[in-house]
């Protein structure tokens, strides 16, 4: 499709186990980032990507996330032992360059953890 | 560290009738500034934006306005529309940095 896609759109999962988000950017778009939107609080950023590199990873909130993007295309947010308050929407968005103003969001992936 | 606030979680106007949101940031490298709409169960998609060398941008209904002394922006809808009801998030970023920093979002609730 011309937009961002993001899967899978909800996810429920138990306290512990590991999970994967993915995200497809807009063809051609280089930069590629992943935020957070935990209830009642704005969207936290995670980390971005220029190309397949992640020059900023500090966004990540501890050694349990991990990202990587391959082909200069499609990236894989992975959580291990999710815990309850990981629970969240995760976005994604890509943009032609890093430094380009506008954003173009997917629709996010909903993690509930039990 | 919330470099980006929005005050007020939510807002009710009748349709026809001006919303005003506010958003105020602590960051006075910020030099651009932007609003995303969301609605439920999609993206956020982008609205407008102003760049700190202006004071008002104006883009049919929407029109943001800045003061950089106040570290305050808002954003105006005129008139509010029923298809207006949605979360708008206020976004700040520095020229040539690649984080856009957010706000807490505002969910406006349009009143037919």
């Amino acid at each position: 499709g011309a937009g961002v896609s993001q899967s899978p759109s909800n996810k429920v999962t138990e306290k512990g186990k590991d999970v994967e988000l993915r995200c497809d950017p807009i063809s051609g778009h280089t930069a590629l980032y992943w935020y957070r939107q935990s209830l009642g609080q704005g969207l936290e950023f995670l980390i971005y990507f220029q190309g397949n590199s992640a020059p900023d990873k500090s966004g990540l909130p501890s050694d349990r996330f991990s990202a990587e993007r391959t082909g200069g295309s499609v990236s894989t947010l992975t959580i291990q032992r999710t815990q309850q308050e990981d629970s969240a929407v995760y976005l994604c968005a890509s943009s032609l360059a890093v430094a380009v103003r506008e954003l173009f969001f997917g629709e996010g992936s909903r993690l509930t953890v039990l | 560290d919330q470099q980006v606030k929005q005050n007020s979680p939510s807002l009710s106007v009748q349709e026809g009738r001006i919303s005003i949101l506010n958003c105020d940031y602590t960051n006075s490298m910020f030099d651009y500034f932007l609003w995303y709409k969301k609605y439920p169960a999609e993206g956020p998609t982008f609205l407008i934006s102003i760049s700190s060398i202006k004071d008002k941008n104006e883009d049919g209904r929407f029109t943001v306005f800045l003061n950089k002394s106040a570290k305050h922006l808002s954003l105006h809808i005129v008139p509010s529309q029923p298809g207006d009801s949605a979360v708008y998030f206020c976004a700040a970023k520095v020229t040539n940095d690649y984080k856009l920093s957010f706000g807490a979002g505002t969910t406006v609730t349009v009143r037919a």
